[in-house]
């Protein structure tokens, strides 16, 4: 099984802040990477997929970048309403692995 | 407007069966791969059984491999998840997910496996 291991696990940033937050896999996934997020008592939103394609809706300020077993999400000006959990996901090989999740919280 | 409902969970005796149901709308439901992911209390993502979008074929992770079964009946868009033997580490929130990049979820419903 691939294996992603997510990092920073806790990340505390200031409204305005540049943010990245890092998934790596034990093998090449090639572009096969999604990152979502998670608020309290929510479902995971998808943000990015395929590595950098922003999902229809979400704002600009989210991007996402990475190829082979290095990726990175990166919110280019914090916001409030960012606050959650984030999760990464690899969808080249059965069977599909998630991060373990980075929670984001405002300083 | 995509949505996938799902209902079914509860609480249920380790060993004992469970059947979650999951209703999609707002997309030609039939045209989709579908997938269930669940969540335990407090902990990360996990994959949990997929299925392409006629039914033919289906797809587990080994730990739930031979237990639980994922099925789906395109007339009623809806999925299923048939779940035997459970175990306590099944406790989850179970989110019905379209395959598509995982891109919709619904809003999970809870198994508890406990005595």
């Amino acid at each position: 099984d691939i294996q992603m291991t997510q990092s920073p696990s806790f990340l505390s940033a200031s409204v305005g802040d540049r943010v990245t937050i890092n998934c790596k896999a034990s093998q090449n996934i090639n572009r096969y990477l999604n990152w979502y997020q998670q608020k309290l008592g929510e479902a995971p939103k998808l943000l990015i997929y395929n590595a950098n394609s922003l999902q229809t809706g979400i704002p600009s300020r989210f991007s996402g970048s990475g190829s082979g077993t290095d990726f990175t999400l990166t919110i280019s000006s914090l916001q409030p309403e960012d606050v959650a959990t984030y999760f990464c996901l690899q969808h080249n090989s059965w069977p599909f692995t998630f991060g373990s999740g980075t929670k984001l919280e405002i300083k | 407007e995509v949505q996938l409902v799902e209902t079914g969970g509860g609480l249920v005796q380790p060993g004992r069966s469970l059947k979650l149901s999951c209703v999609a709308s707002g997309f030609t439901f039939n045209n989709y791969w579908m997938s269930w992911t669940r969540q335990a209390p407090g902990k990360g993502l996990e994959w949990v059984a997929s299925i392409t979008n006629s039914g033919g074929s289906t797809y587990y992770p080994d730990s739930v491999k031979g237990r639980f079964t994922i099925s789906r009946d395109n007339a009623q868009n809806t999925l299923y998840l048939q779940m035997n033997s459970l175990r306590s580490e099944d406790t989850a929130t179970y989110y019905c997910t379209r395959h598509l990049y995982f891109d919709y979820w619904g809003q999970g419903v809870m198994v508890t496996v406990s005595s």
